[in-house]
């Protein structure tokens, strides 16, 4: 059973630059997985943030794009995210989860979430 | 960018009924359309995917229905343990998006 834990500053101030990593345990980051970001505002519904695949190959949410960059890293199986320019609107918890190849590809395992706070 | 349209937005039950939550996409997805549940202060879990799938685990009065751009989730006896929000998902295309939510509550 693979799990996920995210881990970055929890606070970030405005016009700055969010930076998380997501470490995962109990499967390897190379396999047949793609692995995302998605974030909750405090009170509101879920954003799908973004996607990468181990070999780099990513999706990002046009809303979003511009200001994202997602990377892997193999050796130490764990994937991060960075947010540029941020605004208060980006405070949100964000979490990271798996995709897996279940019907297409389906989010089916998330990490415990971190709250990001955007203020100076 | 697909939307995902929700309905309600919160309802009220009580133990025992059945309660029917649906989903509506801005374009047809297919059968690429999942159910998350998340209470308050964890993260979504999947509950259905690919319309009508049970996940490992979940419990069998959760079913989903529909097809190309209508969808549902029904609860056929609520229990306790099931007052959370309840979220769509289409995984036909990126940007993967969400509905806005329906809070299942006494």
């Amino acid at each position: 059973q693979v799990q996920l834990q995210e881990s970055g500053p929890g606070l970030v101030k405005p016009s700055g630059t969010l930076s998380l990593t997501c470490v995962v345990s109990g499967g390897s980051i190379s396999s047949d997985n793609w692995w995302s970001w998605v974030r909750q505002p405090p009170g509101k519904g879920l954003e799908w943030i973004g996607e990468i695949y181990h070999s780099g190959t990513t999706n990002y949410n046009p809303s979003l794009r511009g200001r994202i960059t997602m990377s892997v890293d193999k050796s130490k199986n764990q994937f991060s995210l960075i947010l540029s320019s941020v605004t208060a609107a980006d405070t949100a918890v964000y979490y990271c989860a798996k995709s897996g190849n279940i019907f297409g590809y389906v989010t089916d395992s998330w990490g415990q979430g971190t709250l990001v706070t955007v203020s100076s | 960018d697909i939307q995902m349209t929700q309905s309600p937005s919160s309802l009220s039950a009580s133990v025992g009924d059945r309660v029917t939550i649906t989903c509506r996409a801005s374009q047809s997805i297919s059968s690429y359309l999942n159910w998350y549940q998340q209470k308050a202060g964890k993260a979504p879990k999947l509950l259905i995917y690919g319309v009508s799938y049970l996940q490992s685990g979940v419990p069998s009065r959760f079913s989903g229905s529909g097809s190309w751009t209508d969808f549902a989730l029904t609860i056929s006896s609520l229990q306790a343990e099931d007052f959370a929000t309840y979220y769509c998902q289409q995984s036909y295309s990126p940007p993967q998006t969400f509905g806005q939510g329906t809070k299942v509550e006494i």
